[in-house]
């Protein structure tokens, strides 16, 4: 058990449609960051958060926004679905990520499918 | 941006056998990850690698880092079914985990 807490751990929703994924991080880390992992994309990351800032982004699409609250957990917010954005969703943190080699810990990931 | 590339895809394996896994870098290595994922689960954390020449070992799994090759090895020894899974390297660029597309390992009995 890494000590990140994500939920749900399944979602089924349908295209069009507007979801929210949570993530607690460990007790002590700052900073959470948000992957999609995919078949033919791989794992790919998507933002990071650091005490409730943006902080860097990846390959994030413009229907997906996510945000970091003073209690340091975070939601990513995914709308306008397609059947595309059916994948494992994962959330991971760190305790400062100005250190170039903090590890992650990650959560154990929402599967979300888009019928 | 660097891109890491797995060798081989996947893998079957008898249960007792020992294993490797490379993990090639498209730029300088100045560290790595390994991680291990559970089927459709998270990741797990195995292990950091910093320096060149580095090894680590954590229990029978042993990675070794060698930054003039640009590659990092994982090896399995006497390798057992708690071992399958997909085996994950990982590089930090700008703040950010950059994986390879990871190795598939089966271990048959």
């Amino acid at each position: 058990d890494s000590g990140v807490t994500q939920t749900p751990k399944h979602l089924i929703t349908a295209t069009g449609q507007r979801v929210t994924l949570r993530c607690s991080p460990r007790s002590g880390d700052l900073s959470v960051y948000w992957y999609q992992q995919s078949l033919d994309q791989g794992l790919q990351f998507l933002i990071q958060y650091y005490n409730g800032e943006e902080r860097a982004k990846g390959n994030i699409l413009e229907r997906f926004s996510a945000q970091q609250f003073p209690d340091l957990h975070s939601e990513l917010n995914l709308s306008s679905l397609e059947l595309g954005d059916s994948a494992l969703y994962f959330c991971a943190s760190s305790r400062d990520p100005g250190l170039d080699w903090e590890t992650q810990y990650f959560g154990p990931g929402t599967r979300l499918l888009v019928l | 941006s660097q891109e890491l590339e797995q060798s081989p895809q996947s893998l079957i394996v008898q249960e007792g056998k020992n294993l490797t896994i490379n993990c090639t870098s498209s730029k300088t290595l100045y560290g790595l990850y390994w991680y291990k994922q559970k089927y459709g689960e998270g990741l797990i954390f195995l292990m950091m690698l910093q320096k060149g020449g580095e090894e680590k070992s954590h229990e029978k799994i042993t990675a070794k880092l060698d930054e003039k090759k640009q590659q990092s090895s994982l090896h399995i020894t006497a390798s057992q079914p708690s071992h399958a899974g997909i085996y994950l390297c990982g590089v930090v660029g700008a703040q950010k985990l950059v994986f390879g597309q990871g190795t598939r390992l089966t271990i048959n009995p």
